[in-house]
């Protein structure tokens, strides 16, 4: 069965620090991934999606950048966090052959940025 | 993307139906109408999707109208575990945007 795990659940940086959030899935070859922030109650925002390693395409302009350097593996990047980017992130897959098909979510990671 | 319009919030009695009504005046002949629902501090989770006709599932039904202008989300037996965000998503592509959905609280 296909399982998604994104890394660390929970984490507080100082403005201006780097981040990194980790996404990999497992059971499952090629599949669309996805980066999402949700803000204190608030709706979620699509911030990047791939729909293959190295593919790249972003929702927001932002001081976020994301890379796929492996087929099942999605990273969120920052070189210098804004109190802006505190949220709760999420990553999620769906099958690269059905762009209809449902996305699965991890159970998130959320920044605080003091 | 296409958008959707959804409700703020709905009650519902536990043990009673929950109809959550969606909208989407603007749907091209393509999108998938798909519903998702979130618990709090948790990822979101997948209840249904379709494209024309009536879908049901374990976890709820999805009707559309005819002119697939709007559709409606049904629980069928509300319990207090489906206290949750639904959100009513159009999906033509790859990416799938999320609205502010309907909250939904469960009174025992």
């Amino acid at each position: 069965s296909q399982t998604i795990h994104q890394w660390p659940a929970t984490l507080v940086q100082p403005v201006g620090s780097p981040l990194s959030l980790e996404c990999t899935v497992e059971g499952t070859s090629n599949p669309n991934l996805y980066w999402y922030r949700q803000a204190a109650g608030r709706g979620l925002q699509l911030l990047f999606y791939s729909v293959g390693i190295g593919q790249i395409s972003s929702e927001v302009p932002q001081n976020l950048s994301a890379s796929r350097p492996q087929d099942r593996q999605f990273i969120l990047s920052s070189k210098k966090l804004l109190l802006s980017d505190s949220g709760f992130y999420l990553c999620a897959w769906s099958a690269g052959t059905a762009n209809t098909g449902e996305l699965f979510f991890g159970e998130g990671s959320r920044l605080t940025v003091l | 993307d296409a958008k959707t319009t959804q409700p703020n919030s709905m009650e519902s009695n536990e043990e009673e139906p929950v109809h959550l009504p969606c909208n989407h005046s603007t749907i091209s002949g393509t999108d998938y109408i798909h519903w998702y629902r979130q618990l709090p501090s948790q990822g979101p989770e997948y209840v249904i999707h379709g494209l024309t006709s009536n879908v049901n599932n374990r976890m709820a039904s999805l009707a559309i109208a005819e002119d697939r202008k709007s559709s409606t989300l049904i629980l069928h037996r509300a319990t207090l575990r489906d206290a949750a965000v639904y959100y009513c998503i159009l999906r033509d592509d790859y990416k799938l945007s999320f609205g502010a959905g309907t909250t939904v609280t469960v009174r025992a």
